[in-house]
């Protein structure tokens, strides 16, 4: 069973400044997801890493993929408010296309002035 | 929006009472998926199906159950309820497209039992 573990699970940071958030996982996995969450609302797709060395960037966020590592990253480029949520990363059994999702247990992103 | 919809979005209930949580995956996804919610266990898998069959079990209490119909939409049954089992419950909908299984999510439905 894959093991997903993400740090910090609390991160506090002001605007404008970088951050990385970290997410391990145990076994190979297939693919790598990054989800945002807002409080008491559902899970929106971020990102989906494919393969070793991915990378994608979506406006302040940017999220890369090192197989080898069993390490995913999303970094955070000059923090805006609008960012404050709880990212979540999560991993499906390789070889599994159809398979459940092992999800981290989330880091939660307060951004302030 | 996700596209997928799921009723209904607040449910308070007594223990010992049973639900039907109900879930309409996206148009054309085949999956469903069935996940918990809580604060001390995070988000944990619950049941798979596929195309009206059941695919794969997680961490499913056996007062939990759930089915897929023809339609494509899926109900969760929750009987015998615990204080315990008060969590967001999410269904997710997804197709397999080059090799990926996105996942999207519904809004969920919040289980508060008293």
């Amino acid at each position: 069973e894959l093991k997903v573990e993400q740090n910090p699970l609390f991160l506090s940071m002001q605007e404008g400044k970088n951050y990385t958030i970290y997410c391990n996982y145990s076994t190979t996995s297939d693919r790598l997801y990054w989800y945002r969450q807002d409080p008491g609302k559902s899970l929106e797709s971020l990102f989906v890493l494919l393969s070793n060395g991915a990378v994608k960037q979506e406006g302040r966020l940017m999220a890369s993929l090192d197989t080898k590592a069993r390490l995913s990253t999303l970094h955070i480029t000059a923090a805006v408010h609008d960012l404050s949520a709880t990212y979540f990363c999560a991993g499906n059994d390789r070889g599994s296309t159809l398979g459940r999702l092992y999800f981290g247990r989330g880091t939660q992103l307060t951004v302030w002035p | 929006d996700s596209g997928v919809t799921q009723t209904p979005k607040h449910l308070i209930t007594a223990t010992g009472q049973r639900v039907t949580l109900r879930c309409s995956p996206r148009s054309g996804d085949l999956s469903v998926y069935w996940y918990q919610q809580s604060l001390d266990q995070g988000l944990q898998f619950l049941i798979q199906y596929y195309n009206g069959e059941e695919r794969a079990k997680g961490n499913i209490l056996e007062r939990f159950s759930a089915q897929q119909f023809p339609d494509l939409h899926s109900e969760l049954n929750l009987s015998s309820l615990e204080l315990g089992d008060s969590a967001l419950y999410f269904c997710a909908s997804s197709v397999v497209s080059g090799g990926v299984n996105e996942q999207f999510f519904g809004p969920g439905t919040r289980l508060t039992v008293l």
